[in-house]
């Protein structure tokens, strides 16, 4: 079935570092990516997101690179501060565009 | 707007109650989720509908249901509950794009 994989699990950098996260997807009819950030103990919350037909988009300091032919996709931080840390969710949309399956996410720690 | 809300925040319940998770969104969405999220994990999806009247199976359908009788309104029923029911519930909405969802603030669960 449909599948999206996340790496790394975790991740750790000190304030002012780049962080990347990267997601493979199994469904070649997916056209829609979005990342979500979870703050502990709260909702989900769309911070970026890309359609098939672009291959980049970024948005201050928060880039997401989109490679079809590869069925993958990665989030990039550059500048990263202590509010960044939080669990990152990459996702992918199926069943004909009317569902999202996620990865499992990344838990981005930033040390100042 | 209040957006998506849910009630209750937190429940707990005995092996084989049953009880219904409420869900409502005010922006006029006809696309309505439920997830749940189990600790370090992501989000699997357990039905989801498309307007009211039309509700579908998700990735973890089992052990639940759900109705649609309005467009705001999208209670998800557990009967007989188990301790694999133990999770954070979240529902979610989006527009006619069917990109962006927007969740509500989580459901916590406990069934012991």
């Amino acid at each position: 079935g449909e599948n999206v994989e996340q790496h790394p699990s975790t991740l750790s950098v000190q304030e002012g570092d780049s962080a990347v996260i990267k997601c493979t997807y199994s469904d070649s009819a997916s056209n829609y990516f979005p990342w979500y950030k979870q703050e502990l103990g709260k909702r989900p919350q769309l911070i970026i997101d890309i359609r098939s037909n672009v291959g980049e988009k970024k948005d201050q300091r928060i880039a997401v690179t989109l490679n079809k032919t590869a069925k993958h996709f990665s989030l990039h931080i550059t500048e990263t501060q202590p509010e960044d840390s939080a669990v990152y969710f990459c996702a992918a949309v199926y069943q004909a565009g009317t569902a999202l399956i996620f990865g499992k996410g990344t838990t981005l720690s930033v040390s100042s | 707007n209040a957006g998506v809300t849910q009630t209750p925040k937190f429940r707990i319940l005995k092996i084989g109650q049953s009880m219904t998770l409420q869900c409502t969104q005010d922006m006029n969405h006809n696309y309505m989720y439920w997830y749940r999220q189990d600790p370090g994990m992501g989000l699997k999806l357990i039905y989801y509908s498309v307007g009211a009247g039309i509700t579908d199976k998700g990735e973890v359908p089992n052990g639940y249901n759900v109705s649609r009788s309005t467009t705001e309104d999208f209670p998800l029923r557990l009967e007989l509950a188990a301790p694999s029911q133990t999770s954070v519930y979240f529902c979610a909405s989006s527009g006619p794009q069917r990109g962006e969802q927007y969740f509500g603030p989580g459901t916590r669960l406990t069934v012991t």
